[in-house]
């Protein structure tokens, strides 16, 4: 079963405008969450994670992450996007006392001028 | 430092040819992990290694494929003989010691036709 849902399969910003993308997982015990952001041709490269410590989770690039486990929430969002964030996203959960991350499907985010 | 490598960055090949592809993950790194992202749809795990054991391969989609990580170094996956469905982006990340952080390779794309 899906225990990482990424709600936009596609979000669509102007440059400069804020980003929001969801993502909600499923694990009833505070796992670890991480996002990850693939540009085309590339390898998946880490964001940033949440391993229990603060719920607000700086990342990379000005990207920052809130664990919300009352609404069992982890969007990553950004103030102000810029054309080179244009790429594909994922969220991915890794359960406690697992060793295998478990991702979402991933939400391409597209950055007009 | 090199990343996470993998060969050959595409593959097309006919249904019931056979394709091995080869990963090889940061120098030091025992663990090794093999996701399989069909078009549209979520990256899904298949198998890790840890050194030359295979920890978990719950993944893996039928005795088609066949991975090997031979000392522990660099890992294979084969696809013998390759079906239709086998298409799609296969990515190999690695990890070190009890480290959440995956680093991934580019992936190798592979189109069954």
């Amino acid at each position: 079963a899906q225990s990482v849902t990424q709600l936009d399969s596609h979000v669509s910003v102007s440059e400069g405008t804020p980003v929001l993308l969801r993502c909600n997982y499923s694990s009833s015990y505070s796992p670890s969450l991480f996002w990850y952001v693939q540009h085309p041709n590339k390898g998946l490269q880490l964001l940033l994670k949440y391993t229990s410590a603060a719920t607000l989770v700086k990342g990379i690039n000005g990207f920052e992450a809130e664990f919300k486990k009352s609404e069992t929430s982890f969007h990553l969002t950004k103030p102000s996007a810029h054309m080179s964030d244009a790429a594909e996203y994922f969220c991915v959960e890794r359960r406690r006392g697992s060793y295998i991350p478990t991702f979402g499907r991933g939400t391409s985010l597209i950055v007009h001028p | 430092e090199a990343g996470v490598t993998q060969f050959p960055s595409h593959s097309v090949i006919e249904k019931g040819q056979t394709v091995t592809l080869r990963c090889d993950p940061i120098s030091g790194h025992d663990n090794l992990y093999w996701y399989r992202r069909v078009m549209g749809k979520e990256i899904k795990f298949l198998l890790h290694f840890v050194k030359e054991s295979k920890q978990d391969e719950s993944g893996m989609p039928n005795n088609r494929f066949l991975a090997e990580r031979t000392g522990g170094t660099y890992s294979t996956l084969k696809v013998q003989p390759a079906e239709l469905e086998d298409s799609g982006v296969y990515f190999c990340a690695s990890s070190q010691g009890t480290s959440e952080k995956l680093f991934f390779g580019s992936g190798t794309q592979l189109s069954v036709l």
